[in-house]
């Protein structure tokens, strides 16, 4: 079962522009998520996070953006930059240290 | 640089090997997890330890056998796997809840 979603596999934008990848879950006792990234041969790398008490957290060209009524969550880059192409993994905690992931998605950020 | 160091990097084992993974962090974390992935797929957790207690495994089977003899270091005993278990076994530790976890570059074990 999968309870946190991301069903864009892959993502391309233009450097300078602005990169949006999205997040859905299933699971209403989540009320921690988070923004990770991946680069080939190493471990994921923690990116940004939100409690389910706010609706934006931001952090330089990274915000992340929670709905909880639809439960669904999003990450802005702008601007993207080359060094963004990554796989970016979504993922969602409750309160016992039991967080799940997404499945990813493939950012492509073309110079 | 990764916090969380992960051993071996790479493990090419046979199905009646035993052998195992190990994880060390010294940030003082006092929860560690192992994951498992397979390419193209999210992380999956399959075990979490809370001050040096298991508390949470996943249903995973018993061919995997986690230990944590202390704050710092975590195993992961592997016997008589199958080649379906190969995969990247990454490591994480954090603080307590709702807190970001770190991980470590993770093994790539290949199953024979």
């Amino acid at each position: 079962d999968q309870q946190v979603k991301q069903n864009s596999p892959s993502l391309s934008v233009q450097e300078g522009r602005i990169s949006i990848l999205n997040c859905d879950y299933t699971n209403s006792m989540f009320d921690y998520f988070l923004w990770y990234k991946k680069y080939p041969a190493e471990g994921p790398t923690f990116l940004i996070s939100i409690s389910s008490i706010k609706d934006k957290n931001e952090d330089g060209r990274f915000t992340v953006f929670l709905n909880k009524s639809a439960k669904h969550l999003s990450l802005h880059i702008v601007p993207s930059q080359p060094g963004d192409s990554a796989v970016y993994f979504c993922a969602a905690s409750a309160l016992n240290n039991d967080m799940r992931f997404g499945a990813g998605t493939r950012l492509t950020v073309k110079p | 640089d990764t916090e969380v160091t992960q051993t071996p990097k790479h493990l090419v084992m046979g199905m009646t090997n035993k052998k195992s993974l190990k994880c060390e962090q010294h940030m003082g974390h006092r929860a560690m997890y192992w994951y498992k992935q397979k390419a193209k797929k999210p992380p999956e957790l399959m075990f979490v330890y809370s001050y040096e207690k298991l508390s949470i495994n996943e249903s995973v089977p018993s061919r995997f056998s986690p230990e944590c003899p202390n704050s710092s270091l975590l195993n992961l005993h592997l016997h008589a796997l199958q080649p379906e278990d190969s995969a990247l076994y990454l490591c994480a530790s954090s603080p307590p809840t709702d807190s970001p976890l770190h991980f470590g570059n993770g093994t790539r074990l290949t199953v024979t």
